[in-house]
């Protein structure tokens, strides 16, 4: 058990919906990153946080996506008119002291 | 080129034997190279971490390092039906995001 936790587990929406995930990282993992990951592909980076700071962001992360981290603590990431093109598993990761990422179990969006 | 590339596989060796799984990355100055296993459905679980030239070993598991080569390997010895998953090779780009392989799809059969 990494300490990571994401909600919900799994999500089904239908297409033009927005949906948002809330990623609960260890109180000692300063950095937090999200990656999205298709069948058969690794997890592609889409953004991280350093505290409250959202500091990089992927071309990957388009207008309709939004992530925040308001008090350094929990983060969530949006998607607003989702489209089918975005099912896939949203993963949230935990960094603290050295390079090592820890991931949660993960969020699966499937977009009917 | 791939920043990270891995055979996708499928793997296949029986119980017992050796398993050797390969990745290349494209970025000389990379200093830490990660292997993780994604069991079908869930998400990446750290296996180890290498830094430096040269083995490290951590149970049935060692990882292999050539910078010169720009090549990391993962050995498992003695494979179990249980270690049967996919293992993501992940290399730190820009401030840690990880830059991962498309993975090697491993089966181990009893």
């Amino acid at each position: 058990d990494t300490g990571v936790s994401q909600d919900p587990r799994h999500k089904i929406t239908k297409r033009g919906q927005n949906v948002t995930f809330r990623c609960d990282p260890i109180s000692e993992h300063n950095r937090l990153y999200w990656y999205r990951q298709t069948l058969g592909q690794g997890p592609e980076f889409l953004t991280y946080f350093q505290n409250e700071a959202q500091l990089e962001k992927s071309r990957l992360l388009s207008d309709r996506f939004s992530a925040e981290r308001p008090k350094g603590s929990f983060s969530t990431l949006e998607i607003q008119r989702t489209e089918q093109g975005d099912s896939a598993m949203y993963l949230c990761a935990g960094l603290s002291g050295t390079d090592t990422q820890y991931f949660g179990p993960g969020t699966r969006l499937t977009v009917l | 080129q791939k920043e990270v590339e891995q055979n996708s596989g499928p793997l296949s060796v029986p119980e017992g034997a050796i398993a050797s799984l390969n990745c290349t990355y494209s970025d000389r100055g990379s200093q830490s190279f990660f292997w993780y296993r994604q069991y079908s459905g869930k998400s990446p679980e750290l296996i180890m971490f290498i830094y430096s030239n040269g083995d490290k070993e951590d149970g049935r598991f060692t990882a292999q390092l050539n910078k010169a080569s720009q090549y990391v390997s993962l050995l498992i010895r003695d494979s179990q039906p249980s270690d049967s998953a996919t293992y993501l090779c992940a290399v730190p780009y820009n401030n840690n995001d990880m830059r991962f392989g498309a993975g090697t799809r491993l089966t181990v059969k009893p």
